[in-house]
């Protein structure tokens, strides 16, 4: 069985600067994808970040960036230049592409400081 | 183009009563889960569908949550009797098929049992 794990159940940063959560994951398959999702106090959960397993180049998207270690089953999660805005719960997530089933971490939250 | 919608967004119940949430999932999205989210930590899969089909419910309490997804579009989580430890949110989530991983959630509904 698949298992995620996020050993920072709390981050801080202060504004512009940048912060790194942590995440480690279990599984004996090959074939799947892990995720960074936000999960801002109004609730609804959103897409930050996607990367495939298949592809060792690392993911980007703006000010976020992941540092994916596959041997190591590490993904972790970069935030660039932070901003109010990002203050969040984040969860890392493992998809299985055999079976389709998405699993979450337990959750870091962040809190960016003015 | 809409996104998951969720119903009700708040309940409360006391022990031992009925509850019924609902999920209409975005247009032509396959595959539909259901999580348990209990405050301040991640969510848990309770059942995941493929179309109609349940493709994992071994994290569903059987002995009293149930949840269908007719015609493999709406679905129903319903718990009966409910228990003060099922006070949580209860997301819902929707991708579009095995192939294409992101998952798109809703707002959630936040149960409480007194």
């Amino acid at each position: 069985a698949q298992t995620v794990t996020q050993s920072q159940p709390e981050m801080s940063v202060q504004e512009a600067e940048t912060v790194t959560l942590s995440c480690t994951y279990d599984t004996s398959e090959n074939n799947y994808y892990l995720f960074w999702y936000k999960q801002p106090p109004s609730r609804q959960m959103i897409l930050v970040i996607r990367q495939e397993a298949y592809k060792q180049q690392n993911a980007t998207e703006n000010r976020f960036s992941v540092n994916f270690q596959k041997a190591a089953k590490s993904f972790s999660l970069k935030i660039s230049d932070s901003q109010l805005g990002d203050t969040a719960m984040y969860f890392c997530a493992f998809y299985s592409s055999n079976t389709g089933k998405l699993i979450f971490g337990q959750g870091t939250t962040l809190q960016v400081k003015p | 183009e809409a996104g998951v919608a969720q119903s009700p967004r708040y309940k409360i119940i006391e022990k031992r009563q009925s509850v019924a949430f609902w999920c209409n999932p975005i247009s032509g999205h396959a595959t539909l889960y259901w999580y348990q989210q209990i405050l301040g930590q991640g969510p848990k899969l309770l059942i995941q569908f493929q179309n109609n089909g349940v493709v994992d419910d071994s994290q569903l309490p059987k002995d009293r949550f149930s949840a269908e997804r007719l015609k493999g579009v709406d679905s129903t989580l319903k718990i009966q009797p409910a228990k003060l430890e099922d006070s949580a949110v209860y997301l819902c989530a929707s991708s579009l098929d095995r192939e294409n991983t992101e998952a798109f959630f809703g707002q959630g509904t936040r149960l409480t049992v007194v």
